[in-house]
């Protein structure tokens, strides 16, 4: 069974940082694209980043560039976002998700944590 | 990277049909086959529920169809039922971007 498991989600004041987990079961963690989209609250979905298999490639929204990080580690079979300078806007429920194999959809995702930003 | 634009909501009594549209540019709905969509009940995960433009995941009900023209992506629902009371987004593929639309609730009256 795939499961996706997020961890790391808290309270953050302005301008911290914050790195946020997501270990995967139940499938070849190494062979698919992965995805962090992130849900503000009483808002709509907002796709954040993605990575590639290998790590090779990574993409990113525009209002995290330079900001945020996504990585992997596939030996441990985790998804990684790391979260730097962080804003009372970045406040949302994060989920990471499973890119489907040589698609463009999201065919598992996990159940989020959530990250508020505060003073 | 603008999100897809979606009506706010839309309504139907049980049984009947209701179609969401989600609306975007050459340079995303437009530009590509890759059009999916989500249903998210409250405090759930996101479920996939159509797949380039218009393909069903299996265990998909074929309640639920999707189909494109030029910018402009559609979700229809059929046979309306209580259970189908949630959100829904589009998303779409945009080169190395992805983008989302700015949701629908769908109400069952």
């Amino acid at each position: 069974e795939v499961q996706l498991v997020e961890s790391g989600g808290g309270l953050v004041q302005p301008g911290g940082s914050v790195t946020l987990s997501c270990a995967a079961s139940g499938f070849t963690f190494s062979t698919y694209w992965m995805t962090w989209v992130r849900q503000a609250p009483g808002k709509g979905l907002e796709w954040v980043a993605n990575i590639k298999e290998d790590g090779g490639e990574k993409y990113y929204v525009d209002s995290v560039k330079g900001r945020f990080t996504i990585s992997r580690d596939n030996a441990e079979n985790s998804l990684y976002l790391q979260m730097n300078s962080l804003r009372d806007e970045d406040t949302a429920v994060y989920y990471c998700a499973r890119v489907a194999l040589r698609s463009s959809w999201y065919d598992y995702w996990g159940q989020g944590t959530l990250i508020t930003v505060s003073s | 990277q603008s999100a897809l634009t979606q009506p706010r909501s839309v309504s139907g009594s049980p049984g009947q049909s209701v179609t969401i549209s989600c609306t975007g540019t050459s340079s995303d709905v437009g530009g590509y086959n890759f059009v999916s969509w989500y249903q998210q009940h409250p405090g759930k995960a996101p479920k996939l529920m159509i797949y380039d433009v218009s393909k069903r995941p299996s265990g998909v009900l074929d309640r639920f169809s999707g189909s494109k023209s030029g910018n402009t992506a559609s979700l229809t629902i059929s046979g309306l039922q209580a259970e189908d009371e949630a959100d829904y987004y589009c998303c779409s593929y945009a080169g190395s971007p992805y983008v989302f639309g700015t949701g629908t609730r769908v109400t069952v009256l």
